[in-house]
């Protein structure tokens, strides 16, 4: 499965609502989605699993929705320590990673 | 608390071989899967395989069959990433993580292992 990530950059201000797109060449089993958020230097973070899950610890301005091919994250009022790079990877048997969307301050 | 703790970084010359190691504590070590992921320089995330340490079954990535090695040792909590023969293209962060099971991410990462391949 072959997840594409849109857009690759995204020119946000604080305070705003953030929408960033995964989808995958076929259908993805079970909704077994997860999105990670990765800062320079630092390893990745879980913060959705079963695309709409949310990973323990992780804020509720965080959501993730879709099933079948197309899923998103939304990020509802951007804190300054939101801009990062995001990832959606597919948690079955193949677990491939999309290409990533930066979150970047406007 | 959950650890994942991985050895140092590395310089290696190509042809060289090299293992990497991750060592898990506090939690059942062979209960979780671990998983390894490369992220090359300024580039995203691959998925490379995954190994079960209680009885040591290990998935491959297509792309990394045959290149690298996935082991571990349960008597030290301890798995391994392996390469018998470096390129220099194997320069990379490498990240291990910990699974919740075999298809949920934990969200337990090791603060990853630069490896440099270079003459």
């Amino acid at each position: 499965i072959v997840l594409t990530q849109s857009p690759g950059t995204l020119s946000l201000s604080p305070g705003e609502r953030a929408t960033l797109s995964c989808r995958a060449s076929q259908s993805v089993t079970s909704s077994y989605l997860a999105w990670y958020q990765q800062k320079p230097g630092q390893a990745p973070r879980l913060l959705i699993y079963d695309a709409s899950s949310r990973a323990t610890g992780v804020p509720d301005r965080f959501s993730g929705s879709g099933s079948g091919t197309d899923f998103t994250l939304t990020i509802s009022r951007l804190e300054p320590e939101d801009f990062a790079v995001y990832y959606c990877q597919q948690h079955g048997s193949s677990r491939t990673f999309g290409q990533g969307t930066k979150v970047e301050i406007k | 608390e959950v650890q994942l703790v991985q050895s140092g970084a590395e310089v290696k010359k190509p042809g060289e071989s090299l293992k990497i190691s991750c060592k898990g504590s506090g939690y059942s070590f062979t209960n979780y899967w671990i998983g390894w992921v490369r992220q090359m320089p300024g580039k995203g995330l691959e998925w490379m395989g995954i190994i079960y340490p209680g009885d040591s079954d290990t998935r491959y990535s297509p792309s990394f069959q045959g290149q690298v090695t996935i082991s571990a040792d349960k008597s030290i909590s301890t798995a391994y990433l392996q390469w018998s023969s470096l390129k220099a293209s194997d320069t990379a962060i490498y990240y291990c993580t910990r699974h919740d099971n075999y298809y949920h991410p934990g969200g337990y990462w090791g603060q990853g292992t630069l490896v440099t391949v270079s003459s």
